[in-house]
C-alpha cells in the first residue's frame, strides 16, 4: 500500500522568496509521485511528476521536485515565488500494484505575500 | 474544448434526496475515477472504471453507486443524502498506456445538503 504526508498544513513566503513544499512517501514498490495545484473553485492540475529515469523534475510555471528514494521525499521547490502561485497544492502517489489508484496527501497551503 | 466535464458544477439539496453528477472526458482516456474532497480538502478516491468495468471500489457506502455507460462516460448517483455527503466531487481520467497513474480532473461538483 502506498502513502503520502505532507509536512505543514500552511506555509506562507514572501514574493520573491524560496518555495519549498515538502512531502514523504511510503511504497512497498518503485512509485510513481506526483505533484498537483488547485487553485480555488478549481480541479487539481499536474505540476510535474517522477516515473522513471532523471529524479530531479522539472514542471510548470518554474517548479520542480527532487525524487530522494534513501529519504522516501518528493520536495516541491521554486526558487522565486509570484502572487500567482498561491494555492493549494498535493503530492501524491501510485503504484501499479495499487492498479494506479493514485493516493493523495492532505495537502499544503501556500500563502504569497507580497 | 474541456477535457473532463462534469456537471452539474453547483448542486445544493436536501437530506434524504437522490441526485446525479455526470462526467464526460474527450480525452480518449480508458481509465476513469471519482474523487471526493471533503472541506479539509483532503481528496479521497472512490471508485474507478477501466473501458466500463470497475476496478477500484473502496469502502463507500452502497447509497453511492457510479455507472459507466461507455468508456467517455462515468456518472454518480447517491441516494438517500446525507449532511456527510456534502462535499466536492471530482470527476478524473487517465490513460491506460501511460501507466503510472497521472490524472487529469474536472473542475469539480460542489455538493451540500442541507
Amino acid at each position: 500500500a502506498q502513502s503520502v504526508t505532507q509536512l505543514g498544513s500552511h506555509v506562507s513566503v514572501s514574493e520573491g522568496a524560496l518555495v519549498l513544499l515538502r512531502c514523504n512517501y511510503s511504497s512497498s514498490v518503485p512509485p510513481y509521485l506526483f505533484w498537483y495545484v488547485q487553485y480555488p473553485n478549481q480541479g487539481l492540475q499536474l505540476l510535474l511528476k517522477y516515473t522513471t529515469g532523471a529524479t530531479l523534475v522539472k514542471g510548470i510555471n518554474g517548479f520542480e521536485a527532487e525524487f530522494k528514494k534513501s529519504e522516501t521525499s518528493f520536495h516541491l521547490t521554486k526558487p522565486s515565488a509570484h502572487m500567482s502561485d498561491a494555492a493549494e497544492y498535493f503530492c501524491a502517489v501510485s503504484a501499479p500494484t495499487g492498479g494506479f489508484k493514485t493516493i493523495f496527501g492532505a495537502g499544503t497551503r501556500l500563502f504569497v505575500k507580497a | 474544448d474541456t477535457a473532463v466535464s462534469q456537471t452539474p458544477k453547483y448542486l445544493v439539496t436536501q437530506m434524504g434526496n437522490d441526485k446525479s453528477i455526470k462526467c464526460e472526458q474527450n480525452l480518449g482516456h480508458d481509465t476513469m475515477y471519482w474523487y471526493k474532497q471533503d472541506s479539509k480538502k483532503f481528496l479521497k478516491i472512490m471508485f474507478s472504471y477501466n473501458n466500463k468495468e470497475l476496478i477500484i471500489n473502496e469502502t463507500v457506502p452502497n447509497r453511492f453507486s457510479p455507472k459507466s455507460p461507455d468508456k467517455a462516460h462515468l456518472n454518480l448517483h447517491i441516494n438517500s443524502l446525507e449532511l456527510g455527503d456534502s462535499a466536492v466531487y471530482f470527476c478524473a481520467s487517465s490513460p491506460r498506456q501511460l501507466n503510472t497513474g497521472e490524472l487529469f480532473f474536472g473542475e469539480g461538483s460542489r455538493l451540500t445538503v442541507l
